[in-house]
């Protein structure tokens, strides 16, 4: 069955430190990835997506996320965290073929100390 | 070019009651997902629609139970509350039936019950 896991359920950081949010997932056939983010009081908005090509790719607000395929892995990355960056972070997996849903991960709760 | 829609945001209900939420996609999206999202848990899949067919269906009980209109607007259905069903539920809307294609999501419905 298809999983994704985020292992970091809280993770608080000072401003200008640097971020990386773990994301596996589980799933034997070729595979979507997605990070979103969710702001305090606002709705869910894509960071970023890999669908094929460059493992590494770029997403808004200086994220980036890179695809391990021998890891199944999709981690989220920003060298420098802003406090603006305090949100809820969700990986994501989907949709593939024959099956048009996305599974999420539980989140990561991202806090920025100013 | 509109987003989704979640109708109402604030929902107080008492167990043994039904509820009815609302979602009007994207313009042009004819895939409708619905989650349930609760802290610690993350987005759970309820169900997805296409062409006002279920498409696909999560693990929840059968008193959770939704539609699709021909115009690709979702409803979704909660009888028999139970106090474990508050959450905020989230549609989200896509292209559907295309591979590679990402999931906009509406600021969904806070439904308390008590």
């Amino acid at each position: 069955a298809q999983s994704v896991s985020q292992h970091n359920h809280h993770v608080i950081l000072s401003e200008a430190a640097s971020l990386e949010l773990g994301c596996n997932y589980s799933y034997g056939g070729t595979v979507n990835l997605f990070w979103y983010v969710q702001y305090p009081g606002q709705h869910l908005q894509l960071l970023l997506k890999y669908f094929s090509g460059d493992p590494l790719v770029k997403g808004i607000k200086g994220f980036e996320a890179e695809f391990i395929k021998s890891k199944f892995s999709f981690n989220l990355r920003k060298p420098s965290v802003q406090w603006s960056d305090t949100a809820e972070y969700f990986c994501a997996v989907g949709p593939t073929s024959g099956t048009y849903k996305y599974i999420f991960g539980t989140g990561t709760r991202l806090k920025v100390l100013a | 070019k509109a987003g989704v829609t979640q109708t109402p945001r604030y929902l107080i209900k008492t167990r043994g009651q039904q509820v009815t939420l609302s979602c009007s996609p994207i313009s042009g999206h004819r895939s409708v997902s619905w989650y349930q999202q609760t802290p610690g848990q993350g987005l759970q899949f309820l169900f997805e629609y296409f062409s006002e067919t279920q498409r696909n269906k999560g693990n929840f009980p059968g008193r959770f139970s939704g539609r699709q209109f021909s115009n690709s607007r979702s409803e979704m259905n909660v009888s028999t509350l139970e106090l474990g069903d508050s959450a905020l539920y989230l549609c989200a809307s896509s292209l559907g039936r295309v591979m590679n294609t990402e999931a906009f999501f509406g600021q969904g419905t806070r439904l308390t019950v008590v």
